[in-house]
Order: C-alpha cells, then sequence, then structure tokens
C-alpha cells in the first residue's frame, strides 16, 4: 500500500507570493493533518480535514488555508509569504476508527518551502 | 491546553547499550500516545501506538509504556544500533478530541560506534 505522498518536494518562493502544497493521504485514509516544522519552533498543527470537513484548528494566521476532496486529498495555500514561512510542512493521515484510540497517523515526507 | 515535554533534549550512547527516553504530557485525559522517528530533513515515521487502555506496547527491539495517571510515557530501545541515530518525537492528542496531536521538541539520540 503506498504511503502519504506530498508535492512538491521544494519549493521556492519570494515574499508577498502565495503558494499550494498538496497532500495524497493513504488509501483508505479519511482524515488528512497539516502541521509546520521550524527549528525554532518544532512541529505545530495547522489543521485537520475529516470528509472534506475542517474538524480542528490550530493557532496560524488566515493566510493559511486548507481544503480536502471527495478522493481525501487535501491541499494547503498560503497567501502573501512571509520570510518566517520558511518551513518544512508535513501531511499526516489516518483512518478514524471509531473513538480514535486505534487511531495511528501517518506521515508524507514533507514539502521543504524556502521564502526569499 | 495540552503540553508535551521530553528529556534528554541530547542523547550520546555507545552502539549496544540500552537506553530510556522520556516524555511527559500535562493533560492526562488522553486516548493514545504515539512515538516517532525523524531522521534529518525526512518526515516522520511512526514507531509505536499506545492505547489509553495499554500500558505497554511492543515492535521489534523498542518498547513504549505509558502512565496516564502520572502524565508519562518512556520508550526504551534494547541494543541500541548506528542506524537508531535520529530525532524521536513524542505526541499527545491535544484536547477537544480529532487528530490534532501535541509534539514534544525531540531527543536527538546519536548511537556510535
Amino acid at each position: 500500500k503506498a504511503g502519504v505522498t506530498q508535492t512538491p518536494r521544494y519549493l521556492i518562493k519570494t515574499r508577498g507570493q502565495q503558494v499550494t502544497l498538496s497532500c495524497s493521504p493513504i488509501s483508505g485514509h479519511r482524515s488528512v493533518s497539516w502541521y509546520q516544522q521550524t527549528p525554532g519552533q518544532g512541529l505545530q498543527f495547522l489543521f485537520e480535514y475529516f470528509s472534506e470537513t475542517q474538524r480542528n484548528k490550530g493557532n496560524f494566521p488566515g493566510r493559511f488555508s486548507g481544503r480536502q476532496f471527495s478522493n481525501s486529498r487535501s491541499e494547503m495555500n498560503v497567501s502573501t509569504l512571509e520570510l518566517g514561512d520558511s518551513a518544512l510542512y508535513l501531511c499526516a493521515s489516518s483512518l478514524v476508527v471509531s473513538g480514535g484510540e486505534e487511531d495511528t497517523q501517518y506521515f508524507g515526507p514533507g514539502t521543504r518551502l524556502t521564502v526569499l | 491546553k495540552q503540553e508535551v515535554t521530553q528529556i534528554p533534549a541530547a542523547l550520546s550512547v555507545p552502539e549496544g547499550e540500552n537506553l530510556v527516553l522520556n516524555c511527559s504530557f500535562t493533560d492526562s485525559a488522553i486516548y493514545n500516545l504515539q512515538w516517532f522517528r525523524q531522521d534529518p530533513g525526512k518526515g516522520l515515521t511512526s514507531l509505536l501506538l499506545i492505547q489509553s487502555s495499554q500500558r505497554e506496547q511492543t515492535s521489534g527491539r523498542l518498547n513504549a509504556s505509558l502512565d496516564k495517571s502520572s502524565g508519562r510515557s518512556t520508550l526504551y530501545i534494547a541494543a541500541s544500533q548506528p542506524g537508531d541515530s535520529a530525532t524521536y518525537l513524542c505526541a499527545a492528542p491535544s484536547t477537544g478530541g480529532g487528530n490534532k496531536l501535541t509534539f514534544g521538541t525531540g531527543t536527538q539520540l546519536k548511537v556510535e560506534l
């Protein structure tokens, strides 16, 4: 079974531009979560989508948005890029079993975004 | 608000040594806890998930324990190898349900020949 895939793997943008990152979850997984990882802040939760609905949201400005499609694939968008948005963006998927106890989250390889 | 702490921040051991990594969390109303491994510049690899009803979970040379009452989890690595060198992260679900995970800052492990 294929793992979580993220595209593109590397991206270089300039301040003020916008960017869209894509995540394809493991087949059959319905939940997709996004995280930002930086050396200073570590791993921080951005948002989670389940059945095309945002189920959880972290403390990020409105410039960060996302969506999920009917096939569970997800995209996140960052508008008006700032230097501080340079980070590794990780996507995770999980099956979502009733109760959540068994929900192992599987992460993709990430997209390395550099903002110049 | 869930907070997760990991100690030590870094650890260097000789090959073959058994070692313990520690993780503590503030909100004990969790339904599971996960341990991950991250190699430099890579994504996270899931190592073990411990459900709240379990006290231990084992996979090969790895054993993770969970004590909700004390807000602690440990990851035990037996007979460490150079290939175990990586950053180990624990993550606990945040209050409010869903799959929002709060991560510790990790333990950077180096296993030397």
